[in-house]
């Protein structure tokens, strides 16, 4: 079945760059999600791209796609203490267009 | 607010209780969707409905019983659960064949005593 990978924990300083890496096995996929999720709350659409873009860029996020290599990242620029939060990946599967989640990847930006 | 409303925000109960979770969207979306998060398993879909017809459900014991009325509100119906279903609750609205994702509510802190 489809499956969704990312690294679980990313550590950050205030002002760096970070960047959440993810895989994705559905090479049918037309639509790749980026989520975030502060704590105590729901999940919150940060932004997606259509699986035919190299790259999309909103503001402060890059978010960058390789669909030979199945493999999608999210670049937030100039990191702050807000951003502090899990990040999901999501791939919108080609058979009944439901979205895939990855367990999420949680990013602490220290000052 | 996110356009997806759940209530109640947190929920406490026993395990002979019966209790029920509501998610409402006003949003014109045609699908629903309920997950479990939790610290075993992050984001683990439940059910979904699309027009209101029941379309998936992953392998969910009985003691939760989803009700879909119509395409605006969805409910998470609870008996006899057991302290490991304790976690988050979210519940999800979509077009089904727009772009734009999942709108995510806020989701219900359940706690099983």
């Amino acid at each position: 079945g489809e499956d969704v990978e990312q690294s679980l924990f990313l550590s950050v300083r205030e002002g760096d760059s970070s960047v959440i890496n993810c895989t994705y096995t559905d090479s049918s996929s037309t639509y790749l999600y980026w989520y975030k999720q502060e704590p105590g709350a729901g999940l919150q659409l940060l932004t997606y791209i259509f699986s035919n873009m190299d790259m999309k860029q909103d503001q402060r996020l890059t978010v960058l796609l390789n669909k030979k290599d199945k493999h999608l990242s999210l670049r937030i620029a100039d990191t702050q203490t807000g951003d502090s939060a899990i990040y999901f990946c999501a791939e919108r599967e080609g058979s009944q267009g439901n979205l895939i989640f990855g367990k999420g990847t949680k990013l602490s930006v220290k000052p | 607010e996110t356009g997806v409303t759940q209530t109640p925000r947190h929920l406490v109960m026993g395990m002979t209780n019966k209790k029920s979770l509501k998610c409402e969207q006003h949003l014109g979306h045609n699908a629903m969707y309920w997950y479990k998060q939790s610290a075993k398993k992050p984001l683990e879909l439940m059910f979904v409905y699309n027009f209101k017809e029941q379309t998936e459900n992953n392998s969910v014991p009985s003691r939760f019983s989803p009700e879909c009325p119509n395409s605006s509100h969805l409910f998470l119906h609870l008996h006899t659960l057991q302290p490991e279903d304790s976690a988050l609750y979210l519940c999800a609205s979509s077009q089904k064949t727009g772009v734009d994702g999942y709108t995510f509510g806020s989701g219900t802190r359940l706690t099983v005593v």
